[in-house]
Formats: C-alpha cells, structure tokens, sequence
C-alpha cells in the first residue's frame, strides 16, 4: 500500500513564526501535492511538485513556500505564521491521475 | 481552469437509504473522475473512480455514473451503514494529468 505521512497530527504556533509542515511518500511518486482544507471550501491546492525541486504555484500560494530535495519528501513551509493560515493541512503524491493523501496536519496559529 | 461543484454539501439518510451526491465539471478536457472518502481524523481515501470512456462503475454498494455531454458524474451508495458516514470528495483531471480539482465536498450522515 501507498503510504503518505505528515510529521505532525496538531500543530499549535505562534504568529509570527517560522513553521515545517513534512510530508513523505514511500511509493517513489514524482508528483506530491500540499492541500488547504477549510470548512465549505473543500481541497484547494497551495503548492504542487513534479520532480525534485521543482515546484508550481497552485490556486492560494501567497503566505507559503515548498521545499523538494528529496523524491520522497515534501515540505511545506510558513515564513511568518498568520491566524489565518490556521487550517487543515494535507499531502498526497499521485501517479497516474490517482492521489494518495496522508492524514493530515491540523495547525492552530495563536 | 478546471470548476467542480458538487451538491449536496450536506446529506442525511436513514440507515439502509439511497444516497447520491452529484458533481458538475467545467473542462471538457477531463476525463478522469475519482472519489474520496474522509472519515473523521484521517485524510481523503479513493473509494471509486470512473474514466471517460465508461458510463458507469460500480463496486459492491458504490457506483459512480458519467454524462460527458452533460459534464456531470454522480455517485450513488445504496444499503447506506452508519460506517458510510464521511465527507466524500468528486475530482476530476485530464487523464494523465497530474492535477486533481476537487468539489466542495459532500457530508453524508447516515442515522441508524
């Protein structure tokens, strides 16, 4: 099976803060996904990867940066924590159009 | 850009009810239609997924039907169980393609 794990199941930061969300896949994946999850707005996509470092913008960037130095791993990255970044965090790797999520990161930023 | 909306965001069933929660894509260039399940504390898991060039599929109690003329594909679960309720996710992507779009999303509550 597929297996897609973030580092942290609850995260609580300070605003302000620099934060590191992880993410691996054992499945060697080239593509890997961040997703934001909010209530009523369902998945939207933050940042994707194709290959090792590389990166594309998705739909809500702004505030956020990725990292990609490995094929296996994923980083996402909060330069200045805000309290409106606090949210449901999910990674998934996909091959073939198929996506694999792991069990996501729920940040609280106080 | 690819638009999915799915309907209804909310849904609630008796036990061993029909349940249907219907998606509506923008990009006739899709042809990859997967669902997520997502039960409460664990990310979305694929339960089914249809490609373009079938109208229907199913799996035991879940089926997912395609109108491509019409840009909209549905799922149905029949004999619904209380373990069905989740937030069930429709996507779609061009086949090949690396990029999924995802409806709103659908919580479905299946009452004993």
């Amino acid at each position: 099976d597929v297996k897609v794990t973030q580092s942290s199941r609850y995260l609580v930061k300070r605003t302000g803060e620099k934060v590191f969300l992880e993410c691996v896949q054992d499945m060697d994946h080239e593509n890997m996904f961040w997703y934001r999850q909010d209530p009523g707005l369902g998945l939207r996509l933050i940042y994707f990867s194709y290959d090792v470092k590389m990166k594309e913008k998705g739909d809500i960037p702004e505030g956020y940066s990725v990292s990609r130095e490995k094929k296996e791993r994923f980083s996402l990255i909060l330069e200045s924590a805000s309290t409106n970044q606090t949210s449901m965090y999910l990674c998934a790797s996909s091959f073939g159009g198929q996506a694999f999520f792991g069990q996501g990161t729920r940040l609280t930023v106080v | 850009g690819e638009n999915v909306e799915q309907h209804p965001s909310t849904l609630s069933v008796q036990e061993g009810d029909s349940a249907v929660i219907k998606c509506t894509y923008s990009d006739s260039a899709s042809n990859y239609f997967p669902w997520y399940k997502q039960e409460l504390g664990k990310g979305p898991q694929l339960i089914i997924d249809i490609r373009s060039n079938v109208g229907e599929k199913k799996d035991q109690r879940i089926a997912v039907t395609l109108n491509k003329t019409a840009k909209h594909f549905s799922l149905h679960i029949t004999e619904t169980q209380p373990e069905d309720s989740a937030v069930y996710f429709c996507a779609a992507s061009p086949l090949g393609g690396n990029m999924l779009t995802f409806g709103g999303g659908t919580r479905l509550m299946v009452k004993p």
